[in-house]
């Protein structure tokens, strides 16, 4: 079974800076995809970035970007030039490429706090 | 605004209550998830619908039953709940293979 790790449950980052996100996971498919979701008070989850395990070339949306380390097994997510907007809980997910309909898994969250 | 909706937002009821909570999707996904999510911790998957068959049940009490009439509505039927099934429930919607889920807002149930 595939895990996800967050070691971080709560981070802070003052307002314009950058802020790295930890994830570790564990899987013994190579066809998966990662995830990271924001979760802000109105606890919605909304999809921030999404990166394909095949592609060696890390996923960037904005501000948004992570490092992606294939053989650590490690997703990171950066932050940059943080908003107040960007506070959150952050979940990092799994999913696999292989089989049809599959689940999401999810770690535990990073609360992250932006200090204007 | 996902195009994930569920209703109601927020519920309370009592433990010999039936309620159902519902969750609607015309963004032409085949697959849809039910979710719980407790204070303190993870996201856990209760249910997997694709192509309107139950895939998955991730050991789910019988006091929660899914119904997946097509593939644009989940539904959550509820009955004889516990105080500690208190949480926000989050139906999400896929297309396949890796696609990106889309979530609802939730609903907020409170088990009094």
């Amino acid at each position: 079974a595939q895990t996800v790790t967050q070691s971080q449950p709560e981070m802070s980052v003052q307002e314009a800076e950058t802020v790295t996100l930890s994830c570790t996971y564990d899987t013994s498919e190579s066809d998966y995809y990662l995830f990271w979701y924001k979760q802000p008070p109105s606890r919605q989850m909304i999809l921030v970035i999404r990166q394909e395990a095949y592609k060696q070339q890390n996923a960037t949306e904005n501000r948004f970007s992570v490092n992606f380390q294939k053989a650590a097994k490690s997703f990171s997510l950066k932050i940059s030039d943080s908003q107040l907007g960007d506070a959150a809980m952050y979940f990092c997910a799994y999913r696999s490429g292989e089989t049809s309909g599959s689940r999401l898994t999810f770690g535990e969250g990073t609360q992250l706090t932006v200090n204007p | 605004e996902t195009g994930v909706t569920q209703t109601p937002r927020h519920l309370v009821m009592g433990m010999t209550n039936k309620k159902s909570l519902k969750c609607e999707q015309h963004l032409g996904h085949n697959a849809m998830y039910w979710y719980k999510q407790s204070a303190k911790k993870p996201l856990e998957l209760m249910f997997v619908y694709n192509f309107k068959e139950q895939t998955e049940n991730n050991s789910v009490p019988s006091r929660f039953s899914p119904e997946c009439p097509n593939s644009s509505h989940l539904f959550l039927h509820l009955h004889t709940l516990q105080p500690e099934d208190s949480a926000l429930y989050l139906c999400a919607s896929s297309q396949d293979y890796g696609e990106k889920a889309f979530f609802g807002q939730g609903t907020r149930l409170t088990v009094v």
